[in-house]
């Protein structure tokens, strides 16, 4: 696997369940980024974790919980989420210092729809 | 927080067509980036301007950093089908880590 994989790609969950997505980045960067797209708005960032530690979190949700056990692994626990939840969740990893640009590699995103 | 305002929000033109598109906010961005998000991906970094007035060219795409540094835009010659996807503009705000995006503009380019 190269670059920023996640699973699973789409997800139909109830409101009452309680479900996790997985990212996992291979080009050895130092954080990670959880975001969420939805339709109508710009691409929020929801966390980001700098060195396993989270640095960031953008007035999320407790119903969003993210875990991160080494630079290469991000979670999102999800539980009782609401309709409105509905969105494509994309992960991104991005090598911070070095004099660089912060660019984010983004995965190809898990398509969350509650029900 | 930063807003990025992108215009026009969709476009759709003919192959071979010419477009310009961009990307605005009333705050002064150290860089600023821009991104393309195809179908079924996520974003892709197309390049970085630091210098206020600076051109980059990436092929038939050129981009250009307002000289007051505030705003930033992107035009495509003899547009192309793969060039259809998401464009997002993109800036450090709040902290070198936190990435806030534009509200994107959707292109279209029909063969």
């Amino acid at each position: 696997e190269t670059g920023v994989t996640q699973t699973p790609r789409h997800l139909v969950m109830g409101m009452t369940n309680k479900k996790s997505l997985k990212c996992e980045q291979h080009l050895g960067h130092n954080a990670m980024y959880w975001y969420k797209q939805s339709a109508k708005k710009p691409l929020e960032l929801m966390f980001v974790y700098n060195f396993k530690e989270q640095t960031e979190n953008n007035s999320v949700p407790s119903r969003f919980s993210p875990e991160c056990p080494n630079s290469s692994h991000l979670f999102l626990h999800l539980h009782t989420l609401q309709p409105e939840d509905s969105a494509l969740y994309l992960c991104a990893s991005s090598q911070v210092g070095g004099g660089g640009d912060n660019e984010q590699f983004f995965g190809p995103g898990t398509r969350l729809t509650v029900l | 927080t930063q807003l990025l305002e992108q215009s026009p929000q969709f476009l759709s033109i003919q192959e071979g067509e010419n477009l310009t598109v961009y990307c605005n906010s009333s705050s002064v961005f150290s860089s600023l980036q821009w991104y393309r998000q195809e179908p079924g991906e996520g974003p892709v970094l197309l390049v970085t301007v630091v210098t206020g007035g600076e051109v980059k060219k990436l092929k038939r795409l050129t981009f250009q950093f307002g000289d007051a540094r505030k705003d930033s835009s992107l035009h495509i010659t003899a547009a192309q089908p793969g060039d259809t996807g998401l464009y997002l503009c993109a800036c450090h705000s709040g902290g070198y880590q936190k990435v806030t995006f534009g509200t994107g503009t959707k292109l279209q380019v029909i063969p």
